[in-house]
C-alpha cells in the first residue's frame, strides 16, 4: 500500500456518461497530481492541485474538471465520455513541489 | 515543452545480468525521477534525483544535470525486475513531470 488510495479500481460505464473519481493523497501530502495513461499517448499530465488551489494544468480536455477538498483528498470528473477516454488515471502526491511523487495505484476507465 | 527520450525502448535479459538504461531530456530541470510501472501496472517511484547519484540495493541512478541525462542501472537482474521503467522531469515550480515513453525490461529465468 503506498499510501495513496484511489477508487474505483475498475470503472466501466457507456458513452456519454459521466463518472468521478477519487483520490486520497498520503498523509501530510499537500500536492495532488492527475495523470491519464493510454497505449498510444503514455502518461500524460491532467492537472495539479496544492493545498487547495489549481497549480497546473496539462492538456485536460474541457469535459474533465478537478477539485481538490479542505481534506485535501481530491476528484476527477469526466463527462461526456467517448471510447477514446478508456484509459488508467492515476492520481499522485507529494509533499511539496519538486519532490518524489508517490502514485496510486490507478483507475481503469473503459468506456463502451 | 521539454522533451525526454529514453533509451532502449525494450531490452530483454537472462537473470543476474546488469542493464543500464538512459534518459535524456532537451532543458535545464529541477525535478526528474524515475519510476518502475510493474506487470500489474503499478508505478514504483526508485529514484528521486535532480543530480548526482543515488544507490538502492541492486538499483542506482546518476543524473548529470549539466548534460542533460540520467542513467539507471540495474545489477543481478531479477525476474521481478520486469516491467516498464519510466524516467519523468519537471523544470517549472509545480512539480508537474514530463514522462518519457519507458524503457520495457524482461528477464528471463
Amino acid at each position: 500500500d503506498s499510501g495513496v488510495t484511489q477508487t474505483p479500481k475498475h470503472l466501466i460505464t457507456a458513452t456519454g456518461q459521466r463518472v468521478t473519481l477519487r483520490c486520497s493523497p498520503r498523509s501530510g501530502d499537500l500536492s495532488v497530481y492527475w495523470y491519464q495513461q493510454s497505449l498510444d499517448q503514455g502518461l500524460q499530465f491532467l492537472i495539479q492541485y496544492y493545498n487547495g488551489e489549481e497549480r497546473a494544468k496539462g492538456n485536460i480536455l474541457e469535459r474533465f474538471s478537478a477539485q481538490q477538498f479542505p481534506d485535501l483528498h481530491s476528484e476527477l470528473n469526466l463527462s461526456s465520455l467517448e471510447l477514446g477516454d478508456s484509459a488508467l488515471y492515476f492520481c499522485a502526491s507529494s509533499v511539496g513541489l519538486a519532490y518524489g511523487y508517490t502514485f496510486g495505484s490507478g483507475t481503469r476507465l473503459t468506456v463502451v | 515543452g521539454i522533451q525526454v527520450e529514453q533509451s532502449p525502448p525494450d531490452l530483454i535479459l537472462q537473470e543476474g545480468a546488469n542493464s543500464t538504461l538512459r534518459c535524456n531530456f532537451s532543458d535545464s530541470v529541477n525535478n526528474l525521477q524515475w519510476f518502475h510501472q510493474n506487470p500489474w501496472g503499478q508505478l514504483i517511484n526508485l529514484f528521486y534525483i535532480p543530480s548526482g547519484t543515488k544507490q538502492n540495493g541492486r538499483l542506482s541512478a546518476t543524473t548529470v544535470a549539466t548534460e542533460r541525462y540520467s542513467l539507471l542501472y540495474i545489477s543481478s537482474s531479477q525476474t521481478t525486475d520486469s516491467g516498464v521503467y519510466f524516467c519523468a522531469v519537471g523544470s517549472s515550480n509545480t512539480g508537474k513531470l514530463i514522462f518519457g515513453q519507458g524503457t520495457t525490461l524482461q528477464v528471463k529465468p
